[in-house]
């Protein structure tokens, strides 16, 4: 199985701050590669998907990078609801592979 | 609008059995892949299991594998989640999802499944 790493594991920042994360996998995984965004006590949001691609209705200010194993996520100018924990997922190969997450807390 | 309801979660005792199921409304179930994903609680994200569109092609991932069933019945744009010989370490969150040229794009509510006696 592939394994996702994020880091870092939680993140402490104040609105309108830029703010990346990373996920590195342990072996290539292409450019399938996606990132989520969850709420307490909600499901999990699809936010960016092919490592660079915003899925519909998110903000702009959200943006992916990197490839074959290395990733980031960017939040440019947190906004409050931003403040949520974020995943990534590789779907390159069987079986689908979700990163450990990354807590995003108001500083 | 893409929308997924999870129902069939609760309370059961170790080795029991639940049945989950996902109403699919808002698009053409029956041209996607559907897949269930859990969280334990306050943990992380686990795939459990996927369905091709005809119900012919399923995944597992291996934890589950000869204890869960996943199928679908396009007719009524439900998938199911069979889940037998169930463990405390199956206590979850069980989550549906669409999958969108392999990235899963919509998700249900979630429903709880805990596993205790």
């Amino acid at each position: 199985d592939i394994q996702m790493t994020q880091s870092p594991s939680s993140v402490s920042a104040s609105v309108g701050d830029r703010v990346t994360i990373t996920c590195r996998a342990s072996q290539g995984v292409s450019n399938w590669l996606a990132w989520f965004q969850q709420k307490p006590g909600k499901a999990p949001q699809l936010l960016i998907y092919a490592i660079s691609r915003l899925q519909s209705g998110v903000p702009s200010r959200f943006s992916g990078s990197g490839s074959e194993t290395d990733f980031t996520l960017t939040i440019s100018g947190l906004q409050p609801e931003d403040f949520a924990t974020y995943y990534c997922q590789q779907t390159d190969s069987f079986p689908p592979t979700f990163g450990g997450g990354t807590k995003l807390e108001i500083k | 609008e893409v929308q997924l309801v999870e129902s069939g979660g609760g309370l059961v005792q170790p080795g029991g059995s639940l049945r989950l199921s996902c109403t699919a409304s808002g698009f053409t179930f029956s041209t996607y892949w559907m897949t269930f994903i859990r969280q334990a609680p306050g943990k992380g994200l686990e795939w459990v299991a996927n369905i091709r569109q005809d119900g012919d092609e399923k995944w597992y991932v291996d934890s589950v594998q000869g204890r869960f069933t996943i199928s679908r019945d396009n007719a009524k744009n439900l998938v199911f989640l069979q889940m037998n010989s169930l463990r405390a370490e199956d206590t979850a969150v069980y989550y549906c999802a669409r999958v969108a040229n392999r990235y899963f794009d919509s998700w249900g509510q979630g429903t709880l499944v805990t596993v205790s006696s």
